[in-house]
């Protein structure tokens, strides 16, 4: 059965902080690896891993895929207020859009 | 561009009512996706569509129908509600396969089944 886990399922940092969140993953024929953030509503993209690009970044901002592992890290580096948020990992596995996501991590970042 | 659109926003149903769950997009998106999000459970995919009048199922589709008869809507439909029901209900769309392009999420209509 296609599984993504995510850990730790919750965090509280101070401003100014580096964080670090994990995803592994157990997909059948996996395609690609994805981060969103989710604030109040909907998710929001963030960054797509693959075979060809395992390491992303964006400003304060940067993941890193391990096929070896079947796992990838989010890194967040001086970490603000707004960063407040929970990071879903989604895998796409098989099928013509099948993502499979992780429970999530909800982030909170206190003054 | 309005992005992807859902109503209502809110929906409140007795159990065996039946009801259809809108979702629209103005971007001239082929894949739409309707998925529910329970509390520990993450983000759950019911049925997809990879353009107008093909759909298929996802991890989680009994009790929900679909149908995509234009590019642009993506209706969700519960047959007969019940309280395993109760769930946040969100609507994305892309240009292509999720997992190799933006998937651009609606703001959720949260759903309640007594």
């Amino acid at each position: 059965e296609d599984k993504v886990v995510q850990s730790p399922l919750s965090l509280v940092v101070h401003e100014g902080d580096t964080v670090t969140l994990n995803c592994s993953y157990e997909v059948t024929n996996f395609r690609s690896l994805l981060w969103y953030k989710q604030e109040k509503k909907a998710p929001t993209f963030l960054f797509m891993l693959t075979s060809s690009g395992i390491e992303k970044k964006s400003g304060r901002l940067s993941s890193i895929l391990d096929k070896k592992e079947l796992s990838s890290i989010l890194n967040i580096t001086a970490t603000q207020t707004g960063d407040s948020a929970i990071y879903l990992c989604a895998v796409e596995g098989t099928g013509a859009n099948n993502l499979f996501f992780g429970t999530g991590t909800r982030l909170t970042v206190i003054p | 561009n309005a992005g992807v659109t859902q109503t209502p926003k809110f929906q409140v149903l007795k159990t065996g009512q039946s009801m259809t769950l809108q979702c629209a997009q103005d971007m001239n998106h082929e894949y739409m996706s309707w998925y529910r999000q329970d509390p520990g459970m993450g983000l759950r995919l019911i049925h997809y569509s990879v353009g107008a009048g093909i759909t298929d199922q996802g991890e989680v589709p009994n009790g929900y129908n679909v149908s995509r008869s234009t590019t642009e809507d993506f209706p969700l439909r519960l047959l007969s509600a019940a309280p395993s029901q109760t769930s946040v209900y969100f609507c994305a769309s892309s240009y292509s396969r999720a997992g190799t392009d933006t998937q651009y999420f609606g703001p959720g209509t949260r759903l309640t089944v007594l």
